[in-house]
Formats: C-alpha cells, sequence, structure tokens
C-alpha cells in the first residue's frame, strides 16, 4: 500500500510569490488532514477534509492560505502570497475512517523556505 | 505553555539502554499517540493509548497513560542506533465534532542513541 505522497519535497520561493503544495493521500482515505511546523515550534494543525468538504479549517493562519480537495482524491493547499513567516514544514496526513481512535499517517512533508 | 509538552528535549543514551520520554497535557482527551520522526521524514505512527487504557506494548515500546495526572510516558527498551530520531505525543480531544478530529502535538524529545 503507498503511503501519503508529498510534493515538492523542498520549495524555495521569494516573499510575495505564490507556492502550491500537493498531497496525495492513501487511497480509500477519506480523511486528509493539513499540518505545519515552523521554526522551533511544534506542529500545529491546519485543516481536515472529509471526502471534499472541509470539516475543520481552525487552524488555518489567514486568508493566504488555501486548501482544496475537489473531488475528495488529492488536496492542494496554496500560500498567496508567501510570507517570511510561512517558512517550514508542512505535514499532510490521512485516516480512513471517522473518529478519535483511527492513527492517521504522515507524508514526508514539503519543506518551505521563504527568502 | 503547550498541550502536549514532552521532556526531556533531549536525551542521548548508549545502544542497550533503555529511554525513556514524557508527556504533559492540558485537556481531556480521547487517546493520546506516540509518533517517531527521522530527520527529513514524516511521522511514524508508533502506539495509540486510548484515555481507558493504562497501559500498552508493541515490541519494543512500552506507553503508560495517568488521566489523572494528564501524562503519559514512553520506554524504548534494548534501545538501537536505528532509534535514533525525534519522538512526539500528540493528543486528540474528547470533544466529537469540528475539533475531535485534530492532533495536538508537543514539541518532541530528540533521542539519540550512540552505537
Amino acid at each position: 500500500e503507498a503511503g501519503v505522497t508529498q510534493f515538492p519535497s523542498h520549495s524555495v520561493i521569494e516573499k510575495g510569490q505564490t507556492v502550491t503544495l500537493r498531497c496525495d493521500p492513501i487511497s480509500g482515505h477519506d480523511n486528509l488532514y493539513w499540518y505545519r511546523r515552523v521554526m522551533g515550534k511544534e506542529i500545529k494543525f491546519l485543516l481536515h477534509f472529509v471526502k471534499e468538504s472541509k470539516q475543520d479549517e481552525s487552524g488555518m493562519p489567514n486568508n493566504r492560505f488555501l486548501a482544496e480537495r475537489t473531488g475528495g482524491t488529492y488536496s492542494t493547499l496554496k500560500v498567496q502570497p508567501a510570507e517570511l513567516e510561512d517558512s517550514g514544514v508542512y505535514f499532510c496526513a490521512s485516516s480512513q475512517g471517522w473518529g478519535s481512535n483511527q492513527p492517521q499517517h504522515f507524508g514526508d512533508g514539503t519543506r518551505l523556505s521563504i527568502l | 505553555s503547550q498541550q502536549g509538552e514532552e521532556d526531556p528535549q533531549a536525551l542521548s543514551i548508549q545502544e542497550g539502554e533503555n529511554a525513556t520520554m514524557n508527556c504533559s497535557y492540558k485537556t481531556s482527551i480521547n487517546n493520546l499517540q506516540w509518533y517517531r520522526q527521522n530527520s527529513g521524514r514524516g511521522l511514524v505512527h508508533l502506539i495509540l493509548i486510548r484515555s481507558n487504557e493504562r497501559e500498552k506494548h508493541s515490541g519494543r515500546l512500552r506507553v503508560t497513560l495517568d488521566t489523572s495526572k494528564k501524562s503519559s510516558s514512553l520506554l524504548i527498551t534494548a534501545s538501537r542506533a536505528a532509534d535514533t530520531a525525534s519522538y512526539f505525543c500528540a493528543t486528540h480531544g474528547s470533544h466529537y465534532g469540528t475539533s475531535g478530529s485534530r492532533l495536538t502535538f508537543g514539541e518532541g524529545t530528540q533521542l539519540t542513541v550512540n552505537p
């Protein structure tokens, strides 16, 4: 079974530019999550999709961040325009079912560097 | 301070020794999970312990949970150099609904096992 895959693994862009991160969850997983870890801080929740619907987007930092999951398969996270404080590692995770006792399976993350 | 605080922040031991990492949290939980992250890679789910469980084993891993103290510990026995990684605890809240799916992470413990 293929795991959660994220693309790109690393992105370096200048402040003010736009970047789009992609996540392919494990096949058949309806739940998809985005997290991020900015420098020196803990991993923080951004949002949760159930299929194509945003179940919880309370962790999104501001309106420069837009997440989509059209068709309920892969998801994209767009940052526009990027700011210096957006630098960090963005993780995607997926889980099979709803409920707290379902482990979340993580991708390797996208390391985003804003110059 | 943050939900899910680990201590120590860093731990260095010799191969064959046991490693113990602790985690404290603040709110009520459904379960607590431990993850490992190797450098540059994603988070690997290690073990999940439910709020009504006190101890759980998986191979060389032993996790305890004390809900009265809002704390957990992860013990790795007979450590190996390959266990070198960052270890995170993550709590899953007890509030079913929009916030019930997110994981709240601590800052992690960096474990180094010297050969």
